[in-house]
């Protein structure tokens, strides 16, 4: 089975900008999740969708959106980017094992405010 | 959901030498999971625990989870260069797709 495909892999931006990720989960798996990466705050939790449905949000400003298609591929975007934006953000498939979730991510996408 | 606190943050050892990194909470946690991080890299699932006093296993990586499941270590013996990254521990709390991390302990192996 192929992994969890994210698209850019760097990226890029200039304040005030707007940005769209894409990550296709693993083959068969509806659920998405979608987690920044900083140096300062570590991993924290953006969203999770399933089946089209978004079931759970962090506690980001609402620049910060997302969706998932009918194929179970998932996008996020970000409006008006600041420069704390820049983080490497991690979409990741999820199944269940003894009824929590564990995470597979993809490779990331690091994007760059300037 | 209440924070898993990792110590310590940073770790460096000699090659060969065993690494310890612990994983703390104020609250019971019905399940505890291990993460590594290779620089440059992305979060791997390592492994996860649920029973209280639970010991797992896998080459030289031990887990255990606390018999009051508040607490959680993994311990690596006799580190290898391959052993260099961040770990990271979570947990589920419950919330879908959420899970709680800690901030990780970054292991450096010097040859």
């Amino acid at each position: 089975k192929a992994g969890v495909t994210q698209t850019p892999r760097y990226l890029i931006k200039t304040r005030g900008q707007q940005v769209t990720l894409s990550c296709s989960p693993i083959s068969g798996h509806r659920s998405v999740s979608w987690y920044q990466q900083t140096p300062g705050q570590g991993l924290q939790f953006l969203f999770e969708y399933f089946s089209e449905t978004q079931r759970n949000k962090g506690n980001f400003p609402g620049r910060f959106s997302g969706r998932q298609f009918s194929n179970s591929r998932s996008e996020m975007n970000v409006s008006t980017l600041e420069l704390g934006d820049s983080a490497l953000y991690l979409c990741a498939s999820s199944f269940r094992v003894s009824g929590a979730n564990v995470l597979t991510f993809g490779a990331g996408s690091r994007l760059t405010v300037l | 959901g209440q924070q898993v606190m990792q110590i310590p943050q940073y770790q460096h050892v000699q090659e060969g030498e065993d690494f310890t990194t612990y994983c703390n909470s104020s609250t019971t946690l019905s399940n505890i999971q291990w993460y590594k991080q290779r620089p440059g890299g992305h979060p791997v699932f390592l492994i996860q625990l649920v029973k209280s006093g639970e010991v797992k296993k896998q080459k030289r990586l031990t887990f255990q989870f606390g018999e009051a499941k508040k607490n959680s270590s993994l311990h690596i013996t006799a580190t290898q260069t391959t052993d260099v990254g961040t770990y990271f521990c979570c947990y589920d709390g419950g919330s879908q797709g959420n899970l709680i991390f800690g901030k990780g302990t970054k292991l450096s192996v010097k040859p």
